[in-house]
């Protein structure tokens, strides 16, 4: 079945320091590929999303480039922040959205 | 607009009790679902809905139950509480499934003693 497999947390990150977290699918279609951020004791609220291979997402100074070639949803910053501090989940979406199990990112003043 | 509410925001029950975690939308939105979230494990669906009067499983649908009577609202119930269901529950629409956002409640943390 359809699956996203996330890199193991937790991230620990100097700020200023260059980010990546990496995501790759599974699908039996052409799924629509997002990035979810959760802050501590809140729901997940959409960071980015991509609907189609070569497309970019990017919101925040975060970009994920959807490819369809290596199957990947990378997750990337160039400088990281002490308030990008959280969860961050990939998600697939076709007829139900699958997540992976989260990466937490710590960024150190 | 409220966005997606979730009531309550805590719980707690005895092994056996039943609940029912409440869920509502108000921005019209057809797709809605209830998932789980526990350390390690990321987010399961349990139970989502296409719109009113039509609902399916999800990954870990066993020991609850959901009904969609109208477009605005997607309680889950929990028939016989047990300690493995102690986790945070998170109830999410979208405008349709696949390719579009979702949008996040705030979370019901449920203990089971």
């Amino acid at each position: 079945g359809d699956s996203v497999t996330q890199m193991e947390g937790p991230v620990t990150l100097s700020e200023e320091a260059f980010l990546t977290i990496n995501c790759t699918y599974t699908a039996t279609g052409y799924p629509s590929l997002f990035w979810y951020v959760q802050y501590p004791g809140e729901g997940l609220q959409l960071l980015l999303k991509a609907t189609k291979a070569d497309d970019k997402g990017s919101n925040k100074g975060f970009e994920a480039t959807y490819r369809k070639e290596t199957t990947s949803f990378h997750l990337e910053k160039g400088s990281v922040q002490v308030s990008d501090s959280a969860v961050y989940f990939c998600a697939s979406g076709t007829y139900k959205y699958i997540f992976g199990t989260g990466t937490r990112l710590k960024v150190l003043a | 607009n409220a966005g997606v509410t979730q009531t309550p925001k805590f719980q707690v029950l005895k092994t056996g009790q039943s609940m029912t975690l409440q869920c509502a939308q108000d921005m019209n939105h057809e797709y809605m679902s209830w998932y789980r979230q526990d350390p390690g494990m990321g987010l399961r669906l349990i139970h989502y809905s296409v719109g009113a009067g039509i609902t399916d499983q999800g990954e870990v649908p066993n020991g609850y139950n959901v009904s969609r009577s109208t477009t605005e609202d997607f309680p889950l119930r929990l028939l016989s509480a047990a300690p493995s269901q102690t986790s945070v529950y998170f109830c999410a629409s979208s405008y349709s499934i696949g390719g579009n956002e979702q949008f996040f409640g705030p979370g019901t943390r449920l203990t089971v003693l």
